[in-house]
């Protein structure tokens, strides 16, 4: 069975760039969590969602971050413009179902440099 | 709020020595617990997990207890090796099993 894909695994761009970062989830998993990872730190919430409905996105910068599961598959999460701050490794994670003990499988992640 | 403190790395270890990574939490209600690994250039995986107080949770010679009265979740193993080298992860699910929180992980370095 297929894991957690995500494209690019690293990108580098220059500040006030847009990025973006695809992910594919495993086959069948309504859940689908973006989650950042800052050098040294645990990942952080961004956002989630429940088939196409994203049903907690408190943590995600909403003034230039966003995001979209349009078929409640494949995600896509954009920040536009890119800030110095925003290097990162950004990871991907689904799971069948939120709730309970799911366990969330995550992709390699996205490693951001922003120059 | 919910928070999860692990032991500073990076732990370094010979082979065949005895491994204890130190994990508390502070939780509102009954959390999971669980400890994710991180193996270089590679994206988190599920180790070990407990649900409820008591429980141990083990994989791969990995072992940990969900302590209530210590709100702690250690991380062990009896005999470490080189290919355990890498950051690990403990984490508390909580808000209806919907939000993993996560601590600042541990890495660890097994030498010959």
């Amino acid at each position: 069975e297929a894991g957690v894909v995500q494209s690019p695994r690293y990108k580098i761009i220059e500040k006030k760039q847009p990025v973006a970062f695809w992910c594919n989830p495993i086959s069948g998993h309504n859940t689908l969590y973006w989650y950042l990872q800052n050098l040294g730190q645990g990942p952080e919430l961004l956002i989630r969602y429940e088939n196409e409905e994203a049903v907690d996105d408190s943590q995600l910068p909403k003034d230039r971050f966003s995001a979209e599961r349009l078929k409640g598959v494949d995600s896509t999460l954009k920040i536009q413009p890119a800030e110095l701050g925003d290097s990162a490794v950004y990871l991907c994670a689904s799971s069948p179902t939120s709730g309970g003990s799911n366990e969330q499988f995550f992709g390699p992640g996205t490693r951001l440099t922003v120059l | 709020g919910n928070s999860v403190t692990q032991m500073e790395g990076p732990v370094t270890l010979s082979e065949e020595a005895f491994l204890t990574i130190n994990c508390t939490y502070t939780a509102t209600g009954y959390p999971s617990l669980f400890w994710y690994v991180q193996y270089p250039g590679e994206g988190l995986q599920l180790l070990l997990k407990a649900t409820k107080a008591d429980d141990k949770g083990s994989n791969k010679g990995f072992e940990a207890t969900y302590r209530k009265e210590t709100t702690s979740f250690h991380l062990e193993k009896g005999s470490v090796q080189v290919s355990d080298s890498a950051v690990y992860f403990c984490a508390l699910l909580t808000g209806g099993g919907n939000k993993l929180t996560f601590g600042t992980g541990t890495q660890l370095k097994v030498e010959l």
